[in-house]
């Protein structure tokens, strides 16, 4: 079984510039979220998606990121302008959704992104 | 405010002997913990969970004890190996296991030959 894709797996931009990462997650998997991990932190959730609606993004920063989920499969997550803060790991995972077990979330490589 | 803490940064144990990684909590809420492994450039990865209707939770080497009463939990791994070391992280859900992982900050063990 195929894991959770990301790209790319590294990414440096300058301050106010734009940047787009993309997961796609474990086939079947009705349930995807998004993670920033600050270095020296644990993964905090910004987004969750149920199918292509979202169940959760009372994290993310909405005046500078965006995220999508069009047709219930691929996520992308945008930044526009980027912040020397927003320097860190962006962890895409998915789950079936259910219950106990089912509800277990494979995480993908994750994105480094560098802002300078 | 972390509601999931895991205050050592750090722990170093020698192959063979008993790994001990601690995590406490302060909302009450939670009901469902879990433990992930992470190794350098890769995502985390499930280890073991622990409903809080239980105090223990065992799978091969690795067993997590709740303290509820202490908001308390550990993670047991018996005999460590050298393959062990990586960064564990401690996660907590409220409302079963369907809620939002908090993690914590993580535990970077390492296992000497």
């Amino acid at each position: 079984e195929a894991g959770v894709a990301q790209s790319p797996r590294y990414k440096i931009i300058e301050k106010r510039q734009s940047v787009a990462f993309w997961c796609n997650p474990i086939s079947g998997h009705a349930t995807l979220y998004w993670y920033q991990q600050i270095l020296g932190q644990g993964p905090k959730l910004l987004i969750q998606f149920q199918n292509n609606g979202v169940v959760d993004d009372s994290q993310l920063p909405k005046d500078r990121f965006s995220a999508e989920r069009l047709k219930g499969v691929d996520s992308t997550l945008k930044i526009q302008p980027a912040k020397l803060e927003d320097s860190a790991v962006y962890l895409c995972a998915s789950s079936l959704g259910g219950t106990g077990r089912q509800n277990e979330q494979f995480f993908g490589p994750g994105t480094r992104l560098t802002v300078l | 405010d972390q509601q999931v803490k895991q205050n050592s940064p750090s722990l170093s144990v020698q192959e063979g002997r008993i790994s001990i990684l601690n995590c406490d909590y302060t909302n009450s809420m939670f009901d469902y913990f879990l433990w992930y492994k992470k190794y350098p450039a890769e995502g985390p990865t499930f280890l073991i969970s622990i409903s809080s209707i239980k105090d223990k939770n065992e799978d091969g080497r690795f067993t997590v004890f709740l303290n509820k009463s202490a908001k308390h939990l550990s993670l047991h791994i018996v005999p460590s190996q050298p393959g062990d070391s990586a960064v564990y992280f401690c996660a907590a859900i409220a409302g079963g296991s369907q809620g939002n992982l908090i993690f914590g900050k993580g535990t970077k063990l390492s296992v000497k030959p």
